[in-house]
């Protein structure tokens, strides 16, 4: 069955960096496009980053252009998200969440656990 | 930017009672809209798609419809295990937006 396990979270100090990781099984992570989903507490969802099924595209929320970049090892089967100068307002759950057809946009039929990232001082 | 306001924020409604979510967007989408079920704690779920497809298992009685810039989500008989956050998404240019969300809550 698919599946999208993600690690990496965690406490971070504002200016440092992290990478998420979200590990896919059951399908074919290289036909399809990949996002980064991230919900602030108590908020609602907030769109991050896309990658193209192949690497070749991205994408990103202006709130992280510049900051974020997100990349995928086909080969491992495994999505990432490279987070640099992190912000207080970056603190949220974040999920990977895989398209459901073979394209950039479209609707999230299934979604990593999410992992919580807190950038505090 | 396309915007996506979802109304209500928030409803308080009784088991079997019929629920309908709103969805307006701020330039036209065509169908390129899906609704989410999110509980707490959880990562959303897929239960609409292209505006009014029923996603693989997801019971009858949620339902979609609308294009261009408004849309609507029905429960059409609420059941205890569909109280929840609901959110609407737009795909049909980057960004990707979704709507603030309608929680809800048992009356």
């Amino acid at each position: 069955q698919v599946q999208l396990v993600q690690s990496g979270g965690g406490v971070v100090q504002p200016g440092r960096s992290l990478r998420l990781s979200c590990a896919a099984s059951g399908f074919t992570l290289s036909n399809y496009g990949m996002h980064w989903v991230r919900q602030a507490p108590g908020r609602g969802l907030e769109w991050v980053a896309v990658i193209s099924y192949d690497g070749s595209n991205k994408y990103y929320a202006d709130s992280v252009k510049g900051r974020f970049t997100i990349s995928r090892d086909n080969s491992k089967n495994t999505l990432y998200l490279q987070m640099d100068n992190l912000r207080p307002e970056d603190t949220a759950v974040y999920y990977c969440a895989k398209v459901s057809r073979i394209a950039v946009a479209g609707a999230f039929d299934y979604w990593g656990q999410g992992t919580l990232v807190t950038v505090s001082s | 930017d396309i915007q996506m306001t979802q109304s209500p924020s928030s409803l308080s409604a009784s088991v079997g009672e019929r629920v309908t979510i709103t969805c307006q967007a701020s330039q036209d989408i065509r169908n390129d809209l899906n609704w989410y079920q999110q509980k707490p704690g959880k990562a959303p779920k897929l239960l609409i798609y292209d505006a009014s497809n029923l996603e693989t298992g997801v019971p009858s009685r949620f339902s979609g419809s609308g294009s261009g810039t408004d849309f609507s989500f029905t429960v059409s008989s609420l059941q205890p295990e569909d109280f929840a956050t609901y959110y609407c998404q737009q795909y049909d240019s980057l960004p990707l937006t979704f709507g603030g969300g309608t929680k809800v809550e048992i009356k």
